[in-house]
């Protein structure tokens, strides 16, 4: 059962443009939505997150859009660089009782920025 | 650098056999998470410990089995491999101490079983 839905499978964009990544979720115990970063070889880092009560979260060039309602947010890349391609994953955390807080990932996007 | 280190880097061995994937979590942090990366299932999470205790357990088969010593490294054992196990299984670590904090991930082992 996929609970986290992502798409596009893969996007290209040319310098300079803006890169849209989407995710859905299905189980509303969710409470903490994280993307995550990887370059071929090296494991998932940290890019940006959100919190359900927010609806946008701004860290440089890299925006989080929330819609708690429809249970879906986004990654926004603006200005895109050939340094940014890699594979983007959206997460999804249940704030449970105790310390079990296991991500649950998306089927992660493949961007390619064209010089 | 994420701080958390995971040996061996690669590996490769035959069906059947049985290997030993080690994790060493960033100073400080108590949670330690493994999960398993492959084409057709994408990144899923397999267990979790918390000092030293099992927190929470994923997709993982009976023949996989993992514990977290009291310096908190953790090793994951993976037996009578089959082709199918062949992926990247990476480590990750937390501090254990809030609820939205950041899970940091180590470089993966890659297990190719041939």
């Amino acid at each position: 059962q996929q609970q986290v839905k992502q798409s596009p499978q893969s996007l290209i964009v040319q310098k300079g443009g803006i890169s849209i990544i989407n995710c859905a979720y299905e189980n509303t115990a969710f409470d903490y939505f994280p993307w995550y970063q990887q370059f071929p070889g090296k494991g998932p880092a940290l890019l940006i997150a959100i919190r359900p009560d927010v609806s946008e979260k701004k860290e440089g060039r890299f925006t989080i859009s929330f819609n708690k309602s429809a249970k879906q947010f986004s990654l926004h890349i603006m200005d895109s660089q050939p340094g940014d391609s890699a594979t983007y994953f959206c997460a999804a955390k249940k704030g449970l009782s105790g310390s079990a807080r296991q991500l649950t990932f998306g089927s992660g996007t493949q961007l390619t920025v064209l010089p | 650098d994420s701080g958390v280190t995971q040996t061996p880097k690669h590996l490769i061995t035959a069906t059947g056999q049985r290997v030993t994937l080690r994790c060493s979590p960033r100073s400080g942090d108590l949670s330690v998470y493994w999960y398993q990366q492959s084409l057709d299932q994408g990144l899923q999470f397999l267990i979790q410990y918390y000092n030293g205790e099992e927190r929470a357990k994923g997709n993982i088969l009976e023949r996989f089995s993992a514990q977290q010593f009291p310096d908190l490294h953790s090793e994951l054992n993976l037996s009578s491999l089959e082709l199918g196990d062949s992926a990247l299984y990476f480590c990750a670590s937390s501090p254990g101490r809030g609820l939205q904090e950041t899970q940091y991930f180590g470089p993966g082992t890659r297990l190719l079983v041939l």
